[in-house]
């Protein structure tokens, strides 16, 4: 597609359950990030893929939190027992290259009740 | 850990006034960026500034960068109700690439509201 694509856009979920979000990256696009933003603040860095490697996952919050890449295209954010301090707009960005400019979807925003 | 601290974070004008947001942040970086979110969208890029000095302009915002200071200025000049948005600056901690490719530091972001 023309843009990165992420889905579904809104996700309520129960404390407790698991979540996948996924991400179509713009094609070709070598570098995959994700970013976690809380409300009214600025998104924070949670892993970077380099094709189907996920080279750092620093930003990760817990072990709860889980990504793949399996093959070099989309990937999935997995949430596993979900809790409310994990309500946030996930969202996605790619570039040609790790150091070229990133190219944001519109995100995954996830509510935990 | 590199912070990056933006001021204002809220921000009412008038159309037609002119206003600076700034960025400090705290480590050396010799890349920046800015963004623009609309309420509910995505990350809109503005401006990349890879070098010291270096200052960019689009319409009626201009950016600049200062890395010694280590602080990037995003200038409003004669706003208008279309520039209504929240705005992003980030930095980017790495002095070469590597294979963490960037994870940009970013703000907490600047709300604008430009008002008749």
């Amino acid at each position: 597609g023309a843009g990165v694509s992420q889905s579904p856009r809104y996700k309520v979920a129960k404390r407790g359950q698991d979540v996948a979000l996924r991400c179509d990256p713009i094609s070709g696009h070598v570098s995959l990030f994700w970013y976690q933003q809380a409300l009214g603040q600025g998104p924070e860095f949670l892993t970077y893929f380099q094709n189907e490697a996920q080279l750092d996952k620093s930003g990760l919050p817990s072990d709860r939190f889980f990504a793949e890449r399996p093959e070099g295209s989309v990937s999935t954010l997995k949430i596993q027992r979900t809790q409310q301090e994990d309500s946030a707009v996930y969202l996605c960005a790619s570039s040609v290259t790790p150091t070229g400019e990133l190219f944001f979807g519109e995100g995954s925003r996830l509510t935990v009740l | 850990e590199l912070k990056v601290e933006q001021n204002p974070l809220f921000l009412s004008m008038q159309e037609g006034k002119n206003y600076t947001i700034y960025c400090n942040y705290s480590t050396t970086s010799d890349r920046l960026y800015w963004y623009r979110q609309d309420p509910g969208k995505s990350l809109e890029s503005l401006f990349v500034l890879l070098s010291n000095g270096a200052v960019k302009q689009e319409g009626r915002l201009m950016a600049s960068l200062d890395t010694k200071a280590r602080l990037s200025t995003l200038h409003i000049t004669a706003a208008v109700h279309d520039l209504s948005a929240t705005y992003f600056c980030a930095v980017d901690p790495s002095k070469m690439p590597t294979n963490s490719g960037y994870a940009l530091n970013f703000g907490k972001g600047t709300s604008l509201l430009v008002t008749p």
